[in-house]
């Protein structure tokens, strides 16, 4: 099992630029996410998933976007980059099924607005 | 407002002492707590869990402690390794999967 794989590594985008964030798993878990990381606040929720077609807010949802299409991938997408989105992003999966709440991160992705 | 928070930001810790991380919450409703372990440039690992019925949980080298009357967790590692060193996330949850994390500790365990 690859776990949870999350392309591009890095990234370097100019203000208003659009890309979108890869995050693939290969547990067959329900639940995914999308997390941000900055200096001194340790993870922050973005957006999540309990299933394919089923998406919510997390706790930083402004100028993201998320679709679940498949089991497997849920991308995340910055429609117009701004500095402040400059952060390392964490994608995770997790079972949802035995009351068991750990979940498995991804490498990361480091984006950079400029 | 965080309602996790790790409020040391580092410990540095003698290889084979004790290595002890402290963890405060405001949300009374957080029913199951984590703690992660982060090396540079990787994403977090799971290290351990304790949901709220229990005080105690060990695995291992590692055993986290919740006193829920005074919104506390600690992890303890023991003895503490060079590989020990690490950034460490505590997170909790109300029985779902968003998880509320602290800004974390890094751990380095010295020769």
């Amino acid at each position: 099992n690859a776990g949870v794989t999350q392309t591009p590594k890095f990234q370097v985008l100019k203000t208003g630029q659009s890309m979108t964030l890869q995050c693939a798993q290969d547990m067959n878990h329900e639940y995914m996410s999308w997390y941000r990381q900055d200096p001194g606040m340790g993870l922050r929720l973005i957006h999540y998933s309990v299933g394919a077609g089923i998406t919510d807010q997390g706790e930083v949802p402004n100028g993201y976007n998320v679709s679940r299409s498949t089991t497997e991938d849920f991308p995340l997408r910055l429609l117009s980059a701004a500095p402040s989105q400059t952060s390392v992003y964490f994608c995770a999966s997790g079972s949802t099924s035995g009351g068991i709440y750990e979940q498995y991160f991804g490498p990361g992705t480091r984006l950079t607005v400029t | 407002d965080q309602q996790v928070k790790q409020n040391s930001p580092s410990l540095s810790v003698q290889e084979g002492r004790i290595s002890i991380l402290n963890c405060d919450y405001t949300n009374s409703m957080f029913d199951y707590f984590l703690w992660y372990k982060k090396y540079p440039a990787e994403g977090p690992t799971f290290l351990i869990s304790i949901s709220s019925i229990k005080d105690k949980n060990e695995d291992g080298r590692f055993t986290v402690f919740l006193n829920k009357s005074a919104k506390h967790l600690s992890l303890h590692i023991v003895p503490s390794q060079p590989g020990d060193s690490a950034v460490y996330f505590c997170a909790a949850s109300t029985n779902d999967y968003k998880l509320s994390f602290g800004a974390g500790t890094t751990v380095t365990v010295r020769a």
